[in-house]
């Protein structure tokens, strides 16, 4: 399968902890997303990298946060001090384009409960 | 901020009917996108169209952008029992060449009765 992947699935964790989420793209695209998506609601923009840089930050992306993406290829995000109303479903996408607005590829994503 | 609304917020009908969900959004655009998206899964990408596009078909779908109203359509004919999910627009913002995140709005379910 060479389409957008992620790791855990799913993470149960108590409030406080620390988790870890993986992306790997598709192996060409340059250009990687994060996006946090609630029960009935549509997916909301947190941060985005191209290669190595991480370019653009929502101001939904508080200092707990932190998103890295060191070589170019995979990335990680990062929860510190996991609260309740950080449950969600964290969506990673990708997408190779030298212009903005190219259609992005979205992973099956890893759905947080924090309790 | 910006922000896609579809219309409506649920659809259900029968197989083999069509199915229309329309978008409204705020500001300018470069381009206008279409996800699916199952019951707890990941957004698989529908079409995309551009801002200089008017209509774009792909199979059974059928999208139509009107940037003087800020909207779009997309049909779904002769719709089918696994077409049941929930479906969204995304707009990127027009920021002169920056490629930022989409913006979704929260989506039609949509429920394709047997």
């Amino acid at each position: 399968d060479t389409g957008v992947s992620q790791d855990p699935r799913h993470k149960i964790t108590k409030r406080g902890q620390n988790v870890t989420f993986r992306c790997d793209p598709i192996s060409e695209h340059n250009r990687l997303y994060w996006y946090r998506q609630t029960l009935g609601q549509g997916p909301e923009f947190l941060t985005y990298f191209q290669n190595e840089a991480q370019l653009e930050k929502s101001r939904l992306l508080s200092d707990r946060f932190s998103a890295e993406r060191p070589k170019g290829s995979f990335s990680t995000l990062e929860i510190q001090r996991t609260e309740q109303g950080d449950s969600a479903m964290y969506l990673c996408a990708s997408s190779f384009s030298i212009l903005a607005g190219e259609t992005q590829y979205f992973g099956p994503g890893t759905r947080l409960l924090v309790l | 901020s910006q922000q896609g609304e579809e219309d409506p917020q649920a659809l259900s009908i029968q197989e083999g009917e069509n199915a229309t969900m329309n978008c409204s959004y705020k500001t300018s655009i470069n381009n206008l996108q279409w996800y699916r998206q199952n019951s707890g899964r990941g957004l698989v990408h529908l079409i995309l169209i551009r801002s200089n596009e008017r209509e774009k078909h792909s199979g059974r779908l059928r999208v139509t952008l009107d940037t003087s109203k800020k909207s779009s359509s997309l049909l779904i004919t002769a719709s089918r029992a696994a077409d049941t999910a929930s479906y969204f627009c995304a707009t990127d913002r027009n920021s002169g060449g920056g490629a930022d995140g989409l913006t979704f709005g929260k989506g039609t379910h949509l429920i394709i009765q047997p």
